[in-house]
């Protein structure tokens, strides 16, 4: 069983500044699918950045990069210039390429002040 | 495009009673899931359904729980005699994708029902 490890329950950064929440994940797959999720206090999960195990080339989306080391089985996020709106959890996940799940981490809580 | 809707957003129940949640998919998403969420941890799949047809169920999935998708539209999620361990919140996602295989599909969630068994 894939299991994905987010070791940073809260994590807080100025408005304006760069935080990264980290991520790790145990496999045995070559190939899968890495995601990042937030959750904001609505509830609703909304998808931040994915990236393709199969690229080398990290992903990006605005504000939100990701630092992937495969063999370190890492997939970090970095949100550069974070805005108040960006205070939320954050999910790491992992999908097979033959499988329909994804498998979540426990989240970080991301605080941004002013 | 209204989103995923999730009906109802809270339910409060007795233990041992069953409770019905609603989820009504993004228009002409063909593939739909069921997670649970419990404080402090990120979500956990349930089930999955492409179109009517419910392609895979999580160990998690109980027989007391079962879930429907009658005409590959909405889908239901049935809870028979609760128990206080599926307090939890039931989130479900839904995504449109025309090939074989799911990819890296964006995946669209509702705001969830909150389930609280007492």
């Amino acid at each position: 069983a894939q299991t994905v490890t987010q070791s940073q329950p809260e994590m807080s950064v100025q408005e304006a500044e760069t935080v990264t929440l980290s991520c790790t994940y145990d496999t045995s797959e070559s190939d899968y699918y890495l995601f990042w999720y937030k959750q904001p206090p609505s509830r609703q999960m909304i998808l931040v950045i994915r990236q393709e195990a199969y690229k080398q080339q990290n992903a990006t989306e605005n504000r939100f990069s990701v630092n992937f080391q495969k063999a370190a089985k890492s997939f970090s996020l970095k949100i550069s210039d974070s805005q108040l709106g960006d205070a939320a959890m954050y999910f790491c996940a992992y999908r097979r390429v033959s499988g329909y799940a994804l498998n979540f981490g426990k989240g970080t809580s991301l605080l941004v002040t002013p | 495009d209204t989103g995923v809707s999730q009906d109802p957003r809270h339910k409060i129940t007795k233990r041992g009673q069953n409770v019905t949640f609603r989820c009504d998919p993004i228009s002409e998403h063909n593939r739909l899931y069921w997670y649970r969420q419990t404080l402090g941890q990120g979500p956990e799949f349930l089930t999955y359904f492409q179109n009517e047809a419910q392609l895979e169920k999580s160990r998690l999935l109980s027989d007391r729980f079962s879930a429907e998708r009658p005409k590959g539209s909405f889908s239901t999620l049935e809870i028979q005699r609760t128990e206080q361990g599926d307090s939890a919140m039931y989130l479900c996602a839904s995504s449109r994708n025309v090939g074989v295989t799911v990819h890296n599909e964006k995946l669209f969630f509702g705001s969830g029902t909150q389930l609280s068994v007492l």
